[in-house]
């Protein structure tokens, strides 16, 4: 199994602004996953980041949008640029050892 | 491509009484993974059951049980003696043991309340 964490686990935020959010993980991982979840809707893939390596982001979402960085393999950032209400979900990262593992997610309100 | 389906958006069950919850996937795959998450109020997706697509035998953790029909595509969650905490969304998720982590397809989940 693993343990992730995420920083900031909320955050209220003005509308054109930008919110970077954190993920640790207690172990070393090839893969890391970005998941956004609308409110009252089920789980979204936004993109997978590779250390060393461009993240490959799902259809619909765009680097410019949603720039990731992985620096190391127990670590990632995803950042929701200029953003806008519509923007408001909770976010999670998780790990994939043959089950998917989460983080407890951050839950971000735009207004 | 996969897709998952969930047709019970909402469920109850009294506590200590017995629910399953109804899990459809489509896909052209003889071997894959299927879940089931739980996901209560605190937002924290919990791993509740795993089954491994090539094994026959209904995988159970304590009170949770799956009926796996493979030829069907079904994959029903049963939560015996049900308890207040059992109250959350619940997600089945199907996982392709091809295309790692990218083919990890979630259901729209379904919510089930426990009344005392």
């Amino acid at each position: 199994s693993a343990v992730i964490s995420q920083k900031p686990s909320r955050d209220i935020c003005q509308r054109g602004t930008s919110l970077t959010i954190q993920c640790q993980v207690d172990s070393q991982v090839t893969m890391m996953f970005w998941y956004r979840q609308q409110p009252g809707q089920s789980l979204t893939l936004i993109a997978t980041a590779n250390q060393g390596s461009e993240a490959t982001y799902e259809s619909g979402f765009v680097i410019d949008k949603f720039p990731i960085s992985r620096p190391n393999l127990t670590f990632s950032t995803l950042t929701v640029s200029n953003m806008s209400p519509e923007d408001s979900s909770i976010y999670l990262c998780s790990v994939d050892l043959d089950t998917q593992y989460f983080g407890p997610g951050t839950r971000l309100t735009v207004l | 491509a996969q897709t998952v389906t969930q047709s019970q958006p909402e469920m109850s069950v009294q506590e200590a009484e017995t629910v399953t919850l109804s899990c459809t996937y489509d896909t052209s795959e003889s071997d894959y993974y299927l879940f089931w998450y739980k996901q209560p109020p605190s937002r924290q997706m919990i791993l509740v059951i795993r089954q491994e697509a090539y094994k026959q035998q209904n995988a159970t953790e304590n009170r949770f049980s799956v009926n796996f029909q493979k030829a069907a595509k079904s994959f029903s969650l049963k939560i015996s003696d049900s308890q207040l905490g059992d109250a959350a969304m619940y997600f089945c998720a199907y996982r392709s043991v091809y295309n790692y982590g990218q083919n990890f397809v979630f259901g729209p989940g379904t919510r089930l309340s426990v009344l005392p």
